[in-house]
């Protein structure tokens, strides 16, 4: 079993619909969670980044962890053609540079 | 304000040779973080250097090795190039390493191995 779970999809949706992300983990250690997205031949982007458990909503993105249940989920609001891309959970414990990744789940948003 | 920067972007090498990337990390980073892409695998970290030295590493072979100059600049060499070292390997600074909340990857170079 890996250390984080992430569906890879591909997922795809219409344009304006609402997009659920999800990956869950094993190791209690993580503290940091991290979402990011990667376009096609590009390095990754940090999205957003929550610790421990809670919300946080940035835009029309809301990522929230679950320590409890070891899951974390990223929502995207009114989605946009220009957010197809790959989609990456991250999670690390404190003062541990070493990032967990999860396999990353291709979204596609049609017009 | 310059983001992270790698070179080269490409490169093709043959089984048995060796390979040096570089990283130059945000100018002000002083930790990088190499990770490597691959299709099966997905991301997997390789190590981490903070004021030049190697604060954490990963499950790779010694083959694999890397070094920060006082620049904060890194390089990450791979000895005796397999065929399963084809993959896109990015490097990520951030400001202390204390906090990957704050890592930014650069673009990658993309190593294929024939």
């Amino acid at each position: 079993q890996k250390e984080v779970e992430q569906d890879p999809g591909p997922l795809s949706v219409p344009e304006g619909a609402i997009v659920s992300l999800n990956c869950t983990y094993s190791n209690s250690a993580f503290q940091y969670f991290m979402w990011y997205r990667q376009y096609s031949r590009k390095g990754p982007e940090l999205l957003m980044y929550t610790y421990s458990s809670g919300n946080k909503e940035d835009g029309r993105f809301t990522a929230q962890v679950d320590k409890s249940s070891k899951y974390i989920s990223l929502f995207i609001r009114d989605s946009q053609p220009s957010d197809s891309a790959t989609y990456l959970c991250a999670m690390s414990a404190i003062n541990n540079n070493d990032m967990r990744f999860g396999a990353g789940t291709r979204l596609t948003v049609k017009p | 304000k310059a983001g992270v920067t790698q070179t080269p972007r490409y490169l093709i090498k043959t089984r048995g040779q060796q390979v040096t990337l570089s990283c130059s990390p945000i100018s002000g980073h002083r930790s990088v973080s190499w990770y490597q892409q691959t299709p099966g695998q997905g991301l997997q970290f390789l190590f981490e250097y903070f004021s030049e030295t190697q604060r954490n590493k990963g499950n790779f072979p010694g083959r694999f090795s890397g070094r920060q100059f006082s620049n904060s600049r890194s390089e990450m060499n791979v000895s005796t190039l397999e065929l399963g070292d084809s993959a896109l390997y990015l490097c990520a600074s951030s400001p202390t390493g204390t906090a990957n909340t704050e890592a930014f990857f650069g673009q990658g170079t993309r190593l294929t191995v024939v």
